[in-house]
């Protein structure tokens, strides 16, 4: 079964609302998490880590005033999107080693469906 | 050049086949080794995850790992249609970055 869970799998919204996904690791707990935007036949490409406890880090070119990530504990990590335009449209997936880092055992959540109109 | 590099396809192959999926890589620092599935508009699930060199074999499934060669690769025994879907590699050093392949779509036609 699914160790790592998103939450909405699907999303429409207007332009200029904001919009929240969760990340919850299941049976582990993950201070980190990493949340990845994919295109339409396009691999994974990373946005932001996700520290627990302390802030994010964002990759080159990601705005972190758009895309807040909040990992409050060590089971959840939210990405709000904020002020969201018709190109934040995206699939957004969220993954968490399960485990220590060191054994680099990865999974990853259903993802979510982003639609702005 | 990329850290990984993995032939996109599409790859299209008779139910009952045997699929071989590769990748290749510079950084000889990678030590974890992954293929994911990912169905259309589904998150990736992991099928297989290798520690440094080896294979690896889990039903239909066997994953190797080449060190010397940078080289990593997923075998898929009798395919079936429902293992239609993009495969995904992806590598990291120490657990804490991962980096990934483009992914490569195979069809199974039945």
């Amino acid at each position: 079964g699914a160790v790592v869970s998103q939450h909405p799998s699907r999303v429409i919204c207007k332009s200029g609302t904001s919009v929240k996904i969760e990340c919850r690791s299941l049976d582990f707990q993950a201070t980190t998490m990493f949340w990845y935007r994919q295109f339409p036949k396009q691999s994974l490409m990373l946005m932001a880590t996700s520290n627990e406890g302390s802030k994010a880090t964002y990759e080159q070119g990601v705005e972190k005033d758009k895309f807040l990530i909040n990992h409050a504990s060590l089971t959840l990590s939210t990405l709000t999107v904020t002020s969201a335009h018709p190109e934040d449209s995206s699939f957004y997936i969220c993954s968490a080693p399960k485990g220590s880092l060191n054994t680099g055992e990865l999974f990853f959540g259903e993802g979510s469906r982003l639609t702005v109109l | 050049q990329k850290e990984v590099e993995q032939d996109p396809g599409p790859l299209s192959v008779p139910e009952g086949a045997i699929v071989s999926l590769n990748c290749t890589y510079s950084n000889s620092a990678f030590q974890y080794f992954m293929w994911y599935r990912q169905y259309s508009r589904k998150g990736p699930e992991l099928l297989m995850y290798t520690y440094s060199s080896g294979n690896k074999e889990d039903g239909r499934f066997t994953a190797q790992v080449d060190k010397s060669s940078k080289y990593i690769s997923l075998f898929i025994r009798d395919s079936q249609p429902s293992d239609s879907a993009t495969y995904l590699c992806a590598m990291s050093v120490s657990g804490n970055q991962f980096y990934f392949g483009t992914g490569t779509s195979l069809t199974v036609i039945p």
